[in-house]
């Protein structure tokens, strides 16, 4: 199995919402990422898991809380988002942090927060 | 730290004809480098990767990049392209070394094949 999924595919929230993006993979691998993507523009790193544990902030407001169960899962919490916070979000996971960066994506949730 | 330079941010071609996507990046340590492919409302996929050895790579759907260390680039080529090859191409570096846990992407390359 060579494949990471996202639920849901699409999801529309209020400003007011609590909702969750959910990655899973069942690869093996020890690190896990989540990326945001704006229309037309590559993808941003937002965390870093390895081996559940976060190592990797990259200043993101405190309104995404990631979460990693355990080494196949991986959350992303979202809480009081802005509507500037509509965007793909891209997981994606690889063997560890050392050796070759080749990244495997998920096919990424549509965010839109009204 | 690594930066990619995708130097043309759209190509549009006719159907059958070669491309040249143009990647150059800029680093101080030794790198990894990849092109990903993202067709409309979908995740990235992996196209090829370079990591060392054999400078012509690869990939998959007939893509094929050469490194060039001298010219720091690592352009993406077909000879022949189809329509379902219409799609945003990205292309990546990361170091090679120590703890590389960043992918750095160009700002893609908006591919267009014409019938």
């Amino acid at each position: 199995d060579t494949e990471v999924t996202q639920t849901p595919k699409h999801l529309v929230m209020g400003m007011t919402n609590k909702k969750s993006l959910k990655c899973e993979q069942h690869m093996g691998h020890r690190a896990m990422y989540w990326y945001k993507q704006k229309a037309k523009k590559p993808p941003e790193l937002m965390f870093v898991y390895s081996y559940e544990k976060l190592s990797i902030n990259e200043s993101v407001p405190s309104r995404f809380s990631p979460e990693c169960p355990n080494s196949s899962l991986l959350n992303l919490h979202l809480h009081a988002l802005q509507p500037e916070d509509s965007a793909l979000y891209l997981c994606a996971s690889r063997k560890g942090l050392a050796g070759n960066n080749e990244q495997f994506f998920g096919p990424g949730t549509r965010l839109t927060v009204l | 730290a690594q930066s990619v330079t995708q130097l043309d941010s759209q190509v549009p071609v006719f159907e059958e004809a070669p491309v040249e996507l143009r990647c150059n990046y800029s680093s101080s340590v030794s790198v990894y480098l990849f092109w990903y492919v993202q067709y409309p409302n979908q995740g990235l996929q992996l196209l090829l990767k370079y990591l060392s050895g054999s400078t012509l790579v690869k990939g998959i759907n007939g893509f094929e990049a050469e490194f060039n260390k001298s010219q720091t680039s690592f352009h993406l080529r077909k000879p022949s392209v189809h329509i379902s090859d219409t799609a945003e191409y990205f292309c990546a570096v990361s170091g090679s070394g120590g703890s590389n846990y960043k992918l750095t992407f160009g700002k893609g390359t908006l591919l267009t094949v014409n019938p």
